[in-house]
């Protein structure tokens, strides 16, 4: 099946320790994109991605780093400098970057708990 | 900066009645504008786009919203809800050239059967 799929669904970290949340895309879109959800914040970008080999950072990038080494995998990692790690992240893709007319496709997302 | 104001945090109706979800964006120029929805469990999907053209747009599962570009709004309908159709709604628009979206905080929508 053609999507966007998120890996590990439910994860717990202890504070202090840096976590990996995987994104990976067959639709072959350029663009890929992190965002996080918070109750009544709505979603947030992380970073995003317009091509391979190179990211942007959007509204709250600090406390995370991604890389985009292949055009279907986007991983982000949440580092120990994040304050509030704890939320729900959402990877998305898109056909096109850097596109006005671009729709945004998401995937099911990671639940990540700091303990 | 560009941004997305949805005015309704929590909406509740009982079935069959009309439903409308405000939303208002501010940037002047171009805008393409979304509504995607999150159902309990499940992921975000997009319920209706405008890019061009007619301002009223047909969207899934029966929704539409008007882009009414004098009030900067893109308000999102459906005359008659279903319990089904509780979940959480999300407006978005593009931003500008980058390519990706603001989106709003989210109403979320309880429809009582």
């Amino acid at each position: 099946d053609g999507g966007i799929t998120q890996s590990p669904k439910y994860l717990f970290r202890k504070e202090g320790q840096n976590v990996t949340l995987s994104c990976e895309q067959n639709l072959n879109h350029d663009a890929m994109y992190w965002y996080r959800q918070d109750p009544g914040q709505g979603l947030r970008l992380i970073y995003y991605s317009q091509i391979v080999n190179d990211f942007q950072k959007g509204d709250i990038a600090e406390g995370y780093s991604v890389s985009r080494e292949k055009k279907e995998s986007f991983p982000l990692t949440v580092t120990s400098a994040q304050k509030n790690p704890t939320a729900f992240y959402l990877c998305a893709s898109s056909p096109r970057g850097g596109y006005t007319g671009n729709t945004i496709y998401f995937g099911e997302g990671s639940w990540l708990t700091v303990v | 900066a560009q941004s997305v104001s949805q005015h309704n945090h929590h909406v509740i109706l009982s079935e069959a009645a009309s439903l409308e979800l405000g939303c208002n964006y501010s940037y002047g120029g171009t805008v393409n504008l979304f509504w995607y929805v999150q159902y309990p469990g499940q992921h975000l999907q997009l319920l209706l786009k405008y890019f061009s053209g007619d301002p009223l747009v047909k969207g899934i599962k029966g929704f539409e919203a008007e882009f009414i570009k004098s009030k900067f709004s893109f308000n999102l309908r459906k005359p008659s809800v279903q319990w089904s159709d509780t979940a959480e709604y999300f407006c978005a628009v593009n931003r500008g050239s980058q390519g990706n979206l603001i989106f709003g905080k989210g109403t979320k929508l309880s429809v009582k059967p």
